[in-house]
């Protein structure tokens, strides 16, 4: 059984500074990981993915990713927080990408104080 | 291009009854998955469709069915409805001959259940 562990349901950082949002996974297999930002009333979006290949990934809106299997993290990142990245993230877990069931963590709500 | 649609976007519904909700995919997909989102939770997987058939199911009682139709659109049917299946509701699609494709997601159906 796979699942993914969002450490901190609630962060709070000041516009400008560090993003830091951290997901610990468990899988039996390889696995791919994802982030996800929901925005008040609307569905998911994909920000980044990891799959195989280079573990730094790049995403949408200036966030990346680290995979480090020694320690089964991936944690989101993103230099300079914008007021516009206020919303609530959450990583997830497949065994083969969309193909197949992703399991979701219980969500990070990321509070940016201008 | 059209992306995830669902329908209706808000459902108030009495105890006991059933209801329908339904889910156009993404131009060029064809597998969808339906998922609950309860209050202040992350998505929970409810099944995938692909080919007119469920082909993963999660953790939820019969009360839940689904279909899909041969433009791969697909319906949601929840019997039986209790308090505790209030809960936003999203649809997903991916394109199942991609190993890496990631879901894509509407903006949900809010079901509030009285």
């Amino acid at each position: 059984a796979q699942s993914v562990t969002q450490l901190g349901s609630h962060v709070s950082v000041s516009e400008g500074a560090l993003v830091l949002l951290r997901c610990n996974y468990s899988s039996s297999v390889p696995p791919y990981l994802f982030w996800y930002v929901q925005y008040p009333n609307q569905g998911l979006q994909l920000l980044l993915k990891y799959t195989t290949g280079a573990t730094l990934v790049k995403g949408i809106n200036g966030f990346e990713a680290e995979f480090k299997k020694s320690e089964t993290s991936f944690h989101l990142t993103k230099p300079s927080a914008h007021m516009s990245d206020a919303a609530e993230y959450f990583c997830a877990v497949s065994d083969s990408g969309g193909y197949q069931k992703v399991t979701f963590g219980i969500g990070t709500k990321l509070q940016v104080i201008p | 291009d059209a992306g995830v649609t669902q329908s209706p976007t808000h459902l108030i519904k009495t105890r006991g009854q059933q209801v329908t909700l339904r889910c156009s995919p993404k131009s060029g997909h064809d597998t969808v998955s339906w998922y609950q989102q309860a209050l202040g939770q992350g998505p929970q997987f409810i099944f995938q469709y692909y080919e007119e058939e469920e082909r993963q199911r999660g953790n939820f009682p019969d009360r839940f069915s689904g279909h899909q139709f041969p433009n791969y659109s697909s319906e949601l049917n929840v019997n039986a409805l209790l308090l505790g299946d209030s809960a936003l509701y999203l649809c997903a699609s991916s394109y199942s001959d991609r190993d890496n494709s990631p879901l894509h997601f509407g903006n949900g159906t809010r079901l509030t259940v009285t």
